[in-house]
């Protein structure tokens, strides 16, 4: 069975401190793996996705099979980062996804 | 066309009545989700349709939980017999393709259920 652990339920973090956000998982196969935020008042929202190896709003994360992880970093986090992040394991053979808990992320003046 | 919209909003019941919820998805979208998501906790999976078929159902859909999805559009949540346990935030997602390539799966604003 696929599974999400996101350890920090909040983080808060100064402007222009780095942020970063940890994500484990545990999957028996070749997962996709996705990071999605909730900002206040919004719905969900995909952020970014490893299999695009995109940088999105200065975020980017890196899948490390060995570690079974996919930690989200920003090198100078913004008040505008302040919002809810997930996440999220999909497999190779079914599109649904698997969500972590979530890390509430507080940016500060 | 401006997302996932999702009927209604709120749903305050008692327990033991019925309830509907429904969701449209972005036009021309071919798989739809639902998933529920309690206090503290990330999304869970329920049940998936590509187009009009019903692909996949989560063990957490019990057989009080029923959806449909006519003619591959719209989709309904039907919840008999609710129980406060029902109480949670309901969320719809569409994705346009079949594929990772571009599996971005886009959430609806979700339907608030209290069962009291």
């Amino acid at each position: 069975a696929q599974r999400v652990t996101q350890p920090e339920k909040l983080l808060s973090v100064f402007k222009g401190a780095p942020v970063e956000l940890k994500c484990n998982y545990s999957y028996s196969g070749s997962p996709e793996l996705f990071w999605y935020v909730q900002y206040s008042r919004q719905r969900l929202q995909l952020l970014l996705r490893h299999i695009s190896r995109e940088s999105i709003k200065g975020f980017t994360a890196d899948l490390n099979k060995g570690e079974t992880s996919f930690h989200l970093k920003k090198p100078f986090a913004q008040e505008e980062d302040s919002a809810m992040y997930y996440c999220a394991i999909g497999g190779s053979n079914d599109y649904k996804l698997s969500f972590g808990a979530g890390t509430t992320v507080t940016v500060r003046a | 066309d401006t997302g996932v919209s999702q009927n209604p909003r709120h749903k305050i019941t008692k327990r033991g009545q019925n309830v509907t919820f429904r969701c449209d998805p972005i036009s021309e979208h071919n798989r739809l989700y639902w998933y529920r998501q309690t206090l503290g906790q990330g999304p869970e999976f329920l049940t998936y349709f590509q187009n009009e078929a019903q692909l996949e159902k989560s063990r957490l859909l019990s057989d009080r939980f029923s959806a449909e999805r006519p003619k591959g559009s719209f989709s309904t949540l039907e919840i008999q017999r609710t129980e406060q346990g029902d109480s949670a935030m309901y969320l719809c997602a569409s994705s346009p393709r079949d594929s990772w390539d571009d599996e971005t799966q886009y959430f609806g604003p979700g339907t608030r259920l209290l069962v009291l």
